[in-house]
């Protein structure tokens, strides 16, 4: 069972050039979520998914694309990248259901993006 | 968005130690999760509390829910260089998570 796996691990990136993060799970999730984590500012959602075909912006969209065409990947893409979105990137899936109070998400060991 | 604050940013402590990390919010939290993150590697889930005052357990480590359900805490007994790792308190609503900013925690032996 390998959970939820994230290629690459590690990334540079000259200004301006674009590339596709990817995140794929085995657990048959159906939600599924693109956080990035910088120093001093905690995790911070970006895109999400309920289900396959579905997306929805989180609390910083501005220069990433997501789509879902399979429950089990969920692709993050820089259109066209900045110094800002230099940051470590995680996936995270988890069951729906349960109403409101969610179940715990399982998380990708991350990528490391750096753009110059 | 619900804004969650934890305190403290950072501890450094021995071998052997207790200590209790908070998580505060000015509203209301449907449930709230608990994670720890390693260097390197992402956040793993610890518990989830649903109802007010609710108290679980998890080996040394005791998680609290306050009555209002605007606030937890995270208690460490005797801790062990192996709970070094930051620490992320997160308001689940449906789909999404919303972190706080976390409590790094480091266990000298």
């Amino acid at each position: 069972n390998a959970g939820v796996t994230q290629t690459p691990k590690f990334q540079v990136l000259k200004t301006g050039q674009s590339m596709t993060l990817q995140c794929a799970q085995d657990m048959n999730h159906e939600y599924m979520s693109w956080y990035r984590q910088d120093p001093g500012m905690g995790l911070r959602l970006i895109h999400y998914s309920v289900g396959a075909g579905i997306t929805d912006q989180g609390e910083v969209p501005n220069g990433y694309n997501v789509s879902r065409s399979t429950t089990e990947d969920f692709p993050l893409r820089l259109l066209s990248a900045a110094p800002s979105q230099t940051s470590v990137y995680f996936c995270a899936s988890s069951y729906s259901g349960q109403g409101p109070w969610g179940y715990g998400y399982t998380f990708g060991s991350g990528t490391r993006l750096t753009v110059v | 968005t619900q804004l969650l604050e934890q305190s403290p940013q950072f501890l450094s402590i021995q071998e052997g130690e207790n200590l209790t990390v908070y998580c505060n919010s000015s509203s209301v939290f449907s449930s709230l999760q608990w994670y720890r993150q390693e260097p390197g590697e992402g956040p793993v889930l610890l518990v989830t509390v649903v109802t007010g005052g609710e108290v679980k357990k998890l080996k040394r480590l005791t998680f609290q829910f306050g009555d209002a359900r605007k606030d937890s805490s995270l208690h460490i007994t005797a801790a062990q260089p192996g709970d070094t790792g930051l620490y992320l308190c997160a308001s689940s609503r449906y789909s999404t998570l919303t972190f706080g900013k976390g409590t790094m925690l480091l266990v000298s032996p």
